[in-house]
């Protein structure tokens, strides 16, 4: 079984719809995150959630909007997409979020804007 | 805060060779260091960490790494490379706690035969 798991492992739409991106972990861990990567490779965290729980929220547009309906998910929802947010996403967990831990990813959502 | 950067973007060697890959990072705090790679198309795995204790940290696929705290370096290494080793390379730098987890931009380990 896979540890942490997201759906689509590809995502092509229009500029100005709006899609969701989930993540589930079956590693019973607390807390889980949502990283973007950009076309340099450049990781960047934008969310963590601990326990259903914001704990991180970076300088992201508001138009992204996690939603964490308990520990094991942590799903994206993006409004009114930009080209500027094409980028391959990835869903991470950790045991506790104490900043110590190994974060375990998943495979990653590419996302393609038009 | 919490600043890393990874010396090289690509890194290209020959199988069986060497090869270092360089992590330097800035803190005001002590910090939590880490390698992970990432295999093309695929998530990110952690190699190794650095918590403390021995500075000389050892992880998976024969990778290690050596902390040092007076150069504020944290670099990746061994002793010889196999063609499964081509991926990229992340550096990253956390301060514990629920502090986020700081990535270098990456290093392209290219091992060609």
């Amino acid at each position: 079984d896979t540890a942490v798991s997201q759906t689509p492992k590809y995502l092509v739409t229009q500029m100005g719809n709006d899609k969701s991106i989930k993540c589930e972990q079956n590693l019973g861990h607390d807390t889980m995150y949502w990283y973007k990567q950009d076309s340099k490779k450049f990781l960047k965290i934008m969310f963590s959630y601990n326990n259903k729980e914001l704990i991180i929220n970076e300088t992201v547009p508001n138009r992204f909007s996690p939603k964490s309906p308990d520990k094991a998910h942590l799903n994206l929802h993006i409004n009114s997409l930009e080209l500027g947010d094409s980028a391959v996403y990835f869903c991470a967990s950790s045991q506790d979020g104490t900043g110590n831990e190994k974060l375990f990813f998943g495979s990653g959502t590419q996302l393609s804007v038009l | 805060a919490q600043s890393v950067t990874q010396l090289d973007s690509q890194v290209p060697v020959f199988e069986e060779a060497p090869v270092e890959l360089r992590c330097n990072y800035s803190s005001s705090v002590s910090v939590y260091l880490f390698w992970y790679v990432q295999y093309p198309n695929q998530g990110l795995q952690l190699l190794l960490k650095y918590l403390s204790g021995s500075t000389l940290v050892k992880g998976i696929n024969g990778f290690e790494a050596e902390f040092n705290k007076s150069q504020t370096s944290f670099h990746l290494r061994k002793p010889s490379v196999h063609i499964s080793d081509t991926a990229e390379y992340f550096c990253a730098v956390s301060s514990g706690g629920y502090n986020k987890l700081i990535f270098g931009a990456g290093t392209r380990l290219a091992v060609h035969p």
